[in-house]
């Protein structure tokens, strides 16, 4: 299948600080990103999903404005959690979807902000 | 996008089928059903997906109802590498995960 390349794998921030974390579709072009965030134990909840070009939509409950996501080429998009606090502590994963409707999954960034 | 429902767990034994159902009953017409799993601690993996067919390829197949209400997924020899939590998502605008079926293959 398609590769998705998600970096850094694992981060550790300190309170206040931002972290970015970068999606990149290897070998397609990825109209549509999503971004999910999980908890241990849990399954992935969807944050946002962004189309090339455009502003991302935030799932409810998630705040735009800590969760900045930009998806400036067909190839890359990012997501920088401003201001990160302990609670943010969690487990991010990216997938890109190109033309043919499967979405490709990163291998997932282990925030932990300490 | 459709709601799935699918058992919470599920043990196979090793070389045996695992056979892992699905209900979305309020599938719509143009929506594919897409299996995917996660192994602990990674991003999930692409496994398989149809419309209305029965699809196999070189991980699993796909079996769909006439009604397309349900579909069940087979590994047709189970592994223990094949133990993770499997998800089947009728996917739509966008990709949303329900709970999924964690599958223990035991020795």
């Amino acid at each position: 299948g398609a590769v998705v390349s998600q970096h850094p794998s694992r981060v550790i921030c300190k309170s206040g600080t931002s972290v970015k974390i970068e999606c990149r579709s290897l070998d397609f072009q990825a109209t549509t990103m999503f971004w999910y965030r999980q908890f241990p134990k849990q399954s992935l909840m969807l944050m946002a999903t962004s189309n090339e070009g455009s502003k991302a939509t935030y799932e409810q409950g998630v705040e735009k404005d800590k969760f900045l996501i930009n998806h400036a080429s067909l190839t890359l998009s990012t997501l920088t959690v401003t201001s990160a606090h302990p609670e943010d502590s969690s487990f991010y994963i990216c997938s890109a979807r190109g033309g043919g409707g499967v979405a490709f999954f990163g291998q997932g960034t282990r925030l932990t902000v300490v | 996008d459709a709601k799935t429902t699918q058992p919470t767990s599920m043990d196979c034994a090793e070389g045996r089928a695992a056979n892992l159902p699905c209900n979305h009953s309020t599938i719509s017409g143009n929506e594919y059903v897409y299996w995917y799993r996660q192994i602990h601690s990674q991003g999930p993996q692409y496994i398989i997906h149809g419309l209305k067919n029965n699809e196999t390829n070189e991980m699993a197949s796909l079996i769909i109802t006439e009604d397309r209400k349900s579909s069940t997924l087979i590994l047709p020899h189970a592994t223990l590498r094949d133990t993770a939590v499997y998800y089947c998502i009728v996917e739509g605008l966008s990709v949303r995960f329900g709970a999924g079926t964690r599958l223990t293959v035991k020795p």
